[in-house]
């Protein structure tokens, strides 16, 4: 059990177009959802924290208007990466975590390369 | 505040060889201590956890980690390396709040034959 998804796993979008992931919980409901960004070589860096029905709560440095995140359900939350830009090219993980209990479960991740 | 430092960036052992990663942590309230492992291009797995029961934890895979709140630290082992084990491996801790985790700067692990 336990299990996230996260689509598309892979996306190539040209610069200014939006993209939208989507992360899902297929046998759990996540009342809390975790987006990471990981460039080549590097660590997790936590983008934001979503509960389901609230605003996302952003990282420092991370803009909110750019990386825009909704969680309108307990299985599902989304990242839409607005004008996207090719420094905006990474991998992006999410996760989740179930009502009361801090165990995060990881997506396998998507790959975004805007060209 | 809370953060976990790994020791080398990139360990490398032979077949059958003990692996030893290394982790030492910061944290300002009892810690939850967290390694993971992440195989290219997916997302990350986890390989045990401590959670202030037991010291010596078991994970999968035939890996362990011994928290040692003298030292600060909770270092992953395996007696013997396999292949398959090449990958890289993070360790993390929750934050002060419990709400998220801070992660390592990873280490990657090579076996050779």
């Amino acid at each position: 059990g336990a299990v996230v998804s996260q689509h598309p796993s892979w996306v190539i979008c040209k610069s200014g177009t939006s993209v939208k992931i989507e992360c899902r919980s297929l046998d759990f409901q996540a009342t809390t959802m975790f987006w990471y960004r990981q460039f080549p070589k590097q660590s997790l860096m936590l983008m934001a924290t979503s509960n389901e029905g609230s605003k996302a709560t952003y990282e420092q440095g991370v803009e909110k208007d750019k990386f825009l995140i909704n969680h309108a359900s307990l299985t599902l939350s989304t990242l839409t990466v607005t004008s996207a830009h090719p420094e905006d090219s990474s991998f992006y993980i999410c996760s989740a975590s179930k009502s009361g209990a801090y165990e995060q479960y990881f997506g396998p991740g998507t790959r975004l390369t805007v060209t | 505040a809370q953060s976990v430092t790994q020791l080398g960036s990139h360990v490398s052992v032979s077949e059958g060889a003990l692996v030893l990663l290394r982790c030492n942590y910061s944290s300002s309230v009892p810690p939850y201590l967290f390694w993971y492992v992440q195989y290219p291009n997916q997302g990350l797995q986890l390989l045990l956890k401590y959670t202030s029961a037991a010291t010596l934890v078991k994970g999968i895979n035939g890996f362990e980690a011994e928290f040692k709140k003298s030292e600060t630290s909770f270092h992953l082992t395996k007696p013997s390396a396999h292949m398959s084990d090449a990958a890289e491996y993070f360790c993390a801790v929750f934050n002060q709040a419990g709400t998220a985790l801070i992660f390592g700067k990873g280490t990657t692990l090579s076996v050779s034959s």
